[in-house]
Formats: structure tokens, C-alpha cells, sequence
């Protein structure tokens, strides 16, 4: 079955400090990854698409990483900002159909403090 | 930034009663998409939708729902007979052609079914 896995569930971090959300998916056949940020009340906004081929992609603050041989990922939130509360989620997608069966994991409920 | 625009931004409605559900997606964006996600559960998807037609769609997406694109803007989603179960919000995406492109999302639709 194909699924997506985030760890943790929730996380808090005091401003200014770092932090990496993990992700492990079993889908088939993969397409491509994808980690989007969620604000409360709001639709998901893309933040990076990573295929088969692509082992690391930064967009700003955000750097994700694909190890598609362990079926892992990684987002990496660098000096994070008050307004960078929000939950954070994988999707997979699967197929050859472009975008259209996305696979989402459940998310990482992030809480940046003062 | 064109966005994807959603209305209206909650309906309730009774059990029983159809309920259609309205987006317009980015102008030049091709694919259309409907998600759904149940309070504290994953975003899941429901049905994608090209060139006039279901290019795919889930086992959620029964004969109780239906899409369609009534003119060169909008793009609606309807549930026949809702149930309980239907509350939850709906997202609508869209993307251009170019392949691994983003999805855009709306800020979504709640639907509470009384």
C-alpha cells in the first residue's frame, strides 16, 4: 500500500534555531517528492519538487533532500522565523500520471517560539 | 500572483442535500484537481481532471461525486446526496503543462454536513 511517513509529529523551536523534519514513503512507482507548507485555514503552498534523479534542492531557508535508494527524505529549516509556524508535509507522487495521484503524509506541526 | 480562488470559504448544508462546490484555477494552468482533507487527517486525493475530462480519480470519488468545467474558468465539484462523512475541506489545484510543475491549492472549501 502506498504510504507516507513524517516524523515528529510536532515539533517546537525557539527563533533562530534550525531544525529537520524526516519523511519515508512506500510508493510505486515513484514520480516525485514534493514538501509543502500548510498555514491553518489555508491550502498547502509548494515549497520544493524533487525527482528520482535529485538528491538535494533548496528554495531560501528550505533545503530538502531525497535518498531514493532508503526512500527517505529530509527538510531542513535553517534560522527559522515566527511566521515558518505552520505543519510541513511530504507528498509523494505516484504513477506516470503527472501530479494527479499525490500521496500525503501526515505532517509536522511545527511551532517556532520567541 | 494569480491564485487559485475557492467559494464559498464554508457551506453547511444537510444531509441529503447536494452541495456544489466552486474554484477557479490559474488561467493558463491545464490540469484540475480536487483533495480533501478531514479534520486532523491526511489530505487525500480525490480526482484529477484534463482536457475535459477524469484523467483519474480515488475510491472515494463514488457515484455521489461529480466535476465539471462549465466554461473556460470555472471548475466545480459535486456531491449529489451528501453524508456525515462528506464533512471535511475540499481543495482545489491546478497546474500549467510543464512537467513536475507545482500544484497550486485554494484555501479550500469547508463543508459541514448536519
Amino acid at each position: 500500500k502506498n504510504q507516507v511517513e513524517q516524523s515528529p509529529q510536532s515539533l517546537i523551536i525557539l527563533e533562530g534555531k534550525n531544525c529537520t523534519l524526516q519523511c519515508n514513503y512506500t510508493v510505486s512507482p515513484f514520480s516525485n517528492l514534493r514538501w509543502y507548507k500548510q498555514d491553518t485555514g489555508r491550502g498547502p503552498v509548494s515549497l520544493t519538487i524533487m525527482t528520482f534523479s535529485e538528491n538535494t534542492k533548496s528554495n531560501g531557508r528550505y533545503t530538502a533532500t531525497l535518498d531514493a535508494d532508503t526512500k527517505q527524505s529530509s527538510l531542513h529549516i535553517t534560522a527559522s522565523q515566527l511566521s515558518d509556524s505552520a505543519s510541513y508535509i511530504c507528498v509523494v507522487s505516484a504513477g506516470k500520471n503527472q501530479g494527479g495521484k499525490l500521496i500525503f503524509g501526515q505532517g509536522t506541526e511545527l511551532s517556532v517560539k520567541p | 500572483e494569480p491564485e487559485v480562488t475557492q467559494t464559498p470559504s464554508h457551506q453547511v448544508t444537510q444531509m441529503g442535500q447536494e452541495v456544489i462546490l466552486r474554484c477557479v484555477p490559474i488561467s493558463n494552468h491545464l490540469y484540475f484537481y480536487w483533495y480533501r482533507q478531514i479534520l486532523g487527517q491526511k489530505v487525500e486525493f480525490l480526482v484529477s481532471f484534463y482536457n475535459n475530462e477524469i484523467s483519474e480519480k480515488s475510491e472515494i470519488f463514488d457515484d455521489q461525486f461529480s466535476v465539471e468545467r462549465p466554461d473556460g474558468s470555472n471548475f466545480t465539484l459535486k456531491i449529489r446526496s451528501t453524508k456525515l462523512e462528506d464533512s471535511a475541506m475540499y481543495f482545489c489545484a491546478s497546474r500549467d503543462r510543464v512537467h513536475n510543475s507545482p500544484l497550486h491549492f485554494g484555501n479550500g472549501t469547508r463543508l459541514t454536513v448536519t
